[in-house]
């Protein structure tokens, strides 16, 4: 059972590039969402989605677009990077709506010269 | 700013002993999580504990919560080398829309053979 499964796990990017991450869960859990982590600040929120169709707004979205097509897939879309945006990412998914556990990827780590 | 905050931010001790660290939050929830993150994994849950319950037992892990305090609580018991990680304090809010957590910052655990 692969869990939650992110791609790229490193990536490199300048200053104006785009690039989307990729998110796929197989427990067809609801529930999916993206957080980053920087040193000293804990796990922000960017997006999340309660189910295919369905996304909203986290602590911190901007420069972030997500769409969610299918319950496996939850890709995160920088659309043009700045170097605030360097920063470890972080997709989990939940089995409830409603405050359930929250099954993490491995981390995605992004660095934008 | 951060619903949780954690204290101590580091903790050292010796193989064997007890650790103990203490997640402070601002507004009413509907439940407390504990998470662990391994150095460059992701995070992983260890116990939840509803605004409802005061302690929570899981093997070597203890959790309470007070909510007139708005404070919780996890100790591990005769710690272990292996239990050198971070630790997170997530919290669900009472009114929270789609299941959203909200971070700590986290407490650093290091455990000392």
């Amino acid at each position: 059972n692969a869990g939650v499964t992110q791609t790229p796990k490193f990536q490199v990017l300048k200053t104006g590039q785009s690039m989307t991450l990729q998110c796929a869960q197989d427990m067809n859990h609801e529930y999916m969402s993206w957080y980053r982590q920087d040193p000293g600040m804990g796990l922000r929120l960017i997006h999340y989605s309660v189910g295919a169709g369905i996304t909203d707004q986290g602590e911190v979205p901007n420069g972030y677009n997500v769409s969610r097509s299918t319950t496996e897939d939850f890709p995160l879309r920088l659309l043009s990077a700045a170097p605030s945006q360097t920063s470890v990412y972080f997709c989990a998914s939940s089995r409830r709506r409603n405050t359930g556990e929250l099954f993490f990827g491995e981390g995605s780590r992004l660095t934008v010269l | 700013s951060q619903q949780g905050e954690e204290d101590p931010q580091a903790l050292s001790i010796q193989e064997g002993e007890n650790a103990t660290m203490n997640c402070s939050y601002k507004t009413s929830i509907n439940n407390l999580q504990w998470y662990r993150q391994n150095s460059g994994r992701g995070l992983v849950h260890l116990i939840l504990i509803r605004s409802n319950e005061r302690e929570k037992h899981s093997g070597r892990l203890r959790v309470t919560l007070d909510t007139s305090k708005k404070s919780s609580s996890l100790l591990i018991t005769a710690s272990r080398a292996a239990d050198t990680a971070s630790y997170f304090c997530a919290t669900a809010l009472i009114y929270n829309q789609g299941g959203k957590l909200i971070f700590g910052q986290g407490t650093e655990l290091s455990v000392k053979p």
